[in-house]
Order: structure tokens, then sequence, then C-alpha cells
């Protein structure tokens, strides 16, 4: 089987630092995906780990360990519109489409 | 380019009627996908289809019925609403992996 946890809201203020944790159980999987979708619309693909290791795009990087069944987005100069819920999605090989985490809403205070 | 367009944006159902949700994509994928989405949950896997003429169910098929038909286009069908089916749909496309899934605006379903 598989699940992903992530924390279900964070809170920062604008200019922060956040990082939203995704944890999984699997038997295997091909890459973890991170989406971001704002209030009331459609989820966008954010970015793509295939490797362990950090990629990074602009102000957003996303981190996978696969030893440690762990990866992470990292969200940084954090801005207003940045306020949205995000979702880890792995694609589990056997099954080979994606599954969602629940999301974590983050609010970005002034 | 639209991208994923979805038609209706919102609907109100009784319980017992029937509807199709529609669902275009203009980038040329042939993998398609329905979700759902409720309140505190993740997107939930109701059908797809990995190429024109092929359909398979997902996590959540049980209500539904999809058509594949063409490339750029597929149906999602509600044969008879329960309250249980008010959710937000979204249709998806991909290329060959489904790594990197390209959304439609969603379709807001009450179900009364």
């Amino acid at each position: 089987g598989q699940s992903l946890e992530q924390p279900s809201e964070v809170t920062a203020v604008e200019g922060a630092i956040v990082q939203i944790n995704c944890t999984y159980q699997t038997s295997g999987f091909y890459g973890l995906s991170w989406y971001q979708q704002h209030d009331g619309g459609a989820p966008t693909f954010l970015s793509y780990n295939a490797l362990d290791g950090l990629e990074e795009t602009g102000r957003f990087s996303s981190f996978l360990s696969r030893s440690d069944s762990y990866g992470y987005l990292l969200l940084q100069e954090l801005q207003m519109k940045d306020s949205a819920s995000y979702f880890c999605a792995v694609r589990p090989r056997g099954w080979g489409k994606l599954q969602f985490g629940a999301g974590t809403q983050v609010v970005v205070t002034p | 380019n639209a991208g994923v367009t979805q038609t209706p944006k919102f609907q109100v159902l009784k319980t017992g009627q029937s509807m199709t949700l529609q669902c275009a994509q203009d980038m040329n994928h042939n993998s398609m996908y329905w979700y759902r989405q409720d309140p505190g949950m993740g997107l939930r896997l109701i059908y797809y289809s990995a190429s024109e003429g092929t359909t398979d169910k997902g996590e959540v098929p049980n209500g539904y019925n999809v058509s594949r038909l063409n490339k750029r286009e597929f149906s999602l069908r509600l044969e008879s609403a329960a309250p249980s089916q008010t959710s937000v749909y979204f249709c998806a496309s991909s290329d060959a992996n489904g790594d990197t899934q390209y959304f439609g605006p969603g379709t807001r379903l009450t179900v009364l």
C-alpha cells in the first residue's frame, strides 16, 4: 500500500522560510512530485524529484531521501501569493498513477 | 493554447439525476485522468485513460463511468447521482509517465 503524510497547516510571515515535510510508506516509486493549489483554483505542478537530493526552482526547492522515506518542499522569501495548499504525490511502481497526500495549507501573514 | 478545459464550472443535481462532465485538452497528451477532491483530502483518482480507446479504474470508480471519445476528450458520467458524490471534480492530462499533470479548472458539483 501507499500513504503520504503531510502537516495540515503551516503559518509564517512574509519573507520567512517554510519547509513542508512529506513522509511516505512505499515499496517503491518513480519519484516525488509537488503541486500548488490556490483556493478555488486548480492544482499546478511545482517540482519533481526522480533522484535523491535537492532540486531548486527559483524561490522553491524540493528534496528527496529514499533511504529516509522522506521529502520536503522549501519555500523561501515567502510572499502573500504563496498562501495556498501544497500537495506531495508519488507514482508507485506497479500502480503507475499519482497518489496525493492530503495537502498542507500554507498561510502567509503580513 | 487553452490547456485543459472543463464544462460545466458549477452544477447542482437532485439525487438520482444523471449528468456528464466534459473535459478536453489541446496538448496532444496521451494520458487523461478524472479526480475528485473533498475537503481535507487530497485528490483521489476516479478513472484514467492511458491512450485513446482505453480506460481503467482508479481508487474510487464506483458510481461513475467514463468515455475517451478521442485523443482530446475524456468525459465522466454520473448515472444516478448521490449526495456522497458532492465534490470538486478535476480533469488532468499528462505525457506518458504521468508525474507532471496539467489540471483543468474543475467542476463544483452539489447533489441534493
